[in-house]
């Protein structure tokens, strides 16, 4: 059973466009949720996190939605570059918990 | 600049041998996770290590694999008579300590081909 759902499974976007990837999940204990950015060959790096006591977070060009109720968070990356083109995961875990929940990746194509 | 490093970084062996991975952390880093990354697949827990207590293996697919930490630094991660569902880039991550706390740092992985 997968614990994080994310879509698309690929995105094409124009320069200066918005990015946007989503995910959903059903355990309601889950309390914080990061997102990764993996270029090829590379390991995945945490790019932005949020627990769910705050809808929104944002950090530079990128932001992270979240709908506790809805039980979905997305990434937005405004005013998409080239070098933004990477695969993106999404993730959840519990606090203090040592497992972390992955989505199946998002890769992200910006068009110059 | 001391990254997370695994080795080999590309692996190719024939179905029913035993293969070793190797991940060196961070120095400091008392976590340690194996993961595993199929094709078109988000990542899946393997082990994690938090400095001397007994791992967590829930994730460990079957018996066939395992995973060591010597002295808390460097781990090895075996698959035992490998299959080729095993076909696999198995990353290693570390931390300074819960994972919540503390950012996990990836190596850039090993490409595992069973054939």
């Amino acid at each position: 059973q997968q614990q994080v759902k994310q879509s698309p499974q690929s995105l094409i976007v124009q320069k200066g466009g918005i990015s946007i990837i989503n995910c959903a999940y059903e355990n309601t204990a889950f309390d914080y949720f990061p997102w990764y950015q993996q270029f090829p060959g590379k390991g995945p790096a945490l790019l932005i996190a949020i627990r769910p006591d705050v809808s929104e977070k944002k950090e530079g060009r990128f932001t992270i939605s979240f709908n506790k109720s809805a039980k979905q968070f997305s990434l937005h990356i405004m005013d998409s570059q080239p070098g933004d083109s990477a695969t993106y995961f999404c993730a959840a875990t519990i606090y203090n918990f040592n497992k972390f929940y992955f989505g199946s990746g998002t890769k992200l194509n910006v068009k110059p | 600049g001391a990254g997370v490093s695994q080795s080999p970084s590309n692996k190719v062996t024939e179905k029913g041998k035993d293969v070793e991975l190797r991940c060196d952390p961070i120095s400091g880093h008392t976590a340690l996770y194996w993961y595993r990354q199929s094709l078109g697949q988000g990542l899946e827990f393997l082990i994690y290590f938090q400095g001397n207590s007994a791992p967590d293996k829930s994730g460990l697919p079957s018996d066939r694999f395992s995973a060591e930490r010597t002295g808390g630094s460097v781990s090895t991660l075996t698959i035992q008579r490998t299959q080729q569902e095993d076909s696999a880039v198995y990353l290693c991550a570390s931390s300074f300590g819960q994972a919540l706390s503390y950012e996990q740092y990836f190596g850039p992985g090993t490409r595992l081909t069973v054939t």
